[in-house]
């Protein structure tokens, strides 16, 4: 099967825009997170969506956003970019807590 | 903030060698998982451990949980090249279903 496709893979942006990340879960999965992981502070959590609903949201300003799509598809957004957005953005999604998270591979973004 | 930490922080050994990565967290878990991330890339999910198991085995790995220390180990037996990697341990406190990651152990195998 599919596994979690996340798009683009990379991107290069410049301070003060916005991005828009996608990622598409495996077929069935209804949760998806969003991690994001720096050298310096490692993986860190962004938030959860499940079934349309952001169920769990970590410590980042409110410029970082996400939503999900009635097909679990799920878009994380950060506007007003800054340099240490830069960063690997990962997507997870599950069936829930016991069966553990699929990765993507990953938006790379670098702000210039 | 990271519930859990891994130790060491980076590990070099021989191949064929075993290597064994240890994992401390803070509070009551559901279950702990460990993923391996190769250079830049997605991570992989190796296995999930429930807080009421204490072993458990897949291929050349092998988890233990030991609850009253709040800590885990992952070891891989007869390393090969190809497990060199990042290695994190991932804990799942139940309450909300999300999972912290610890900031991983880098192994490298030598030839």
């Amino acid at each position: 099967k599919a596994g979690v496709t996340q798009t683009p893979r990379y991107l290069i942006k410049t301070r003060g825009q916005q991005v828009t990340l996608s990622c598409s879960p495996i077929s069935g999965h209804r949760s998806v997170s969003w991690y994001q992981q720096t050298p310096g502070q490692g993986l860190q959590f962004l938030f959860e969506y499940f079934s349309e609903t952001q169920r769990n949201k970590g410590n980042f300003p409110g410029r970082f956003s996400g939503r999900q799509f009635s097909n679990s598809r799920s878009e994380m957004n950060v506007s007003t970019l800054e340099l240490g957005d830069s960063a690997l953005y990962l997507c997870a999604s599950s069936f829930g807590g016991y069966y553990g998270y699929t990765f993507g591979s990953g938006t790379r973004l670098t702000v210039v | 903030s990271q519930q859990g930490e891994e130790d060491p922080q980076a590990l070099s050994i021989q191949e064929g060698e075993n290597a064994t990565m240890n994992c401390s967290y803070k509070t009551s878990i559901n279950n702990l998982q460990w993923y391996r991330q190769n250079s830049g890339r997605g991570l992989v999910h190796l296995i999930l451990i429930r807080s009421n198991e204490r072993e458990k085995h897949s291929g050349r790995l092998r988890v233990t949980l030991d609850t009253s220390k709040k800590s885990s180990s992952l070891l891989i037996t007869a390393s090969r090249a190809a497990d060199t990697a990042s290695y994190f341990c991932a804990t799942d406190a139940g309450r909300d279903d999300k999972i912290i990651f610890g900031k991983g152990t880098r192994l490298h195998i030598l030839p």
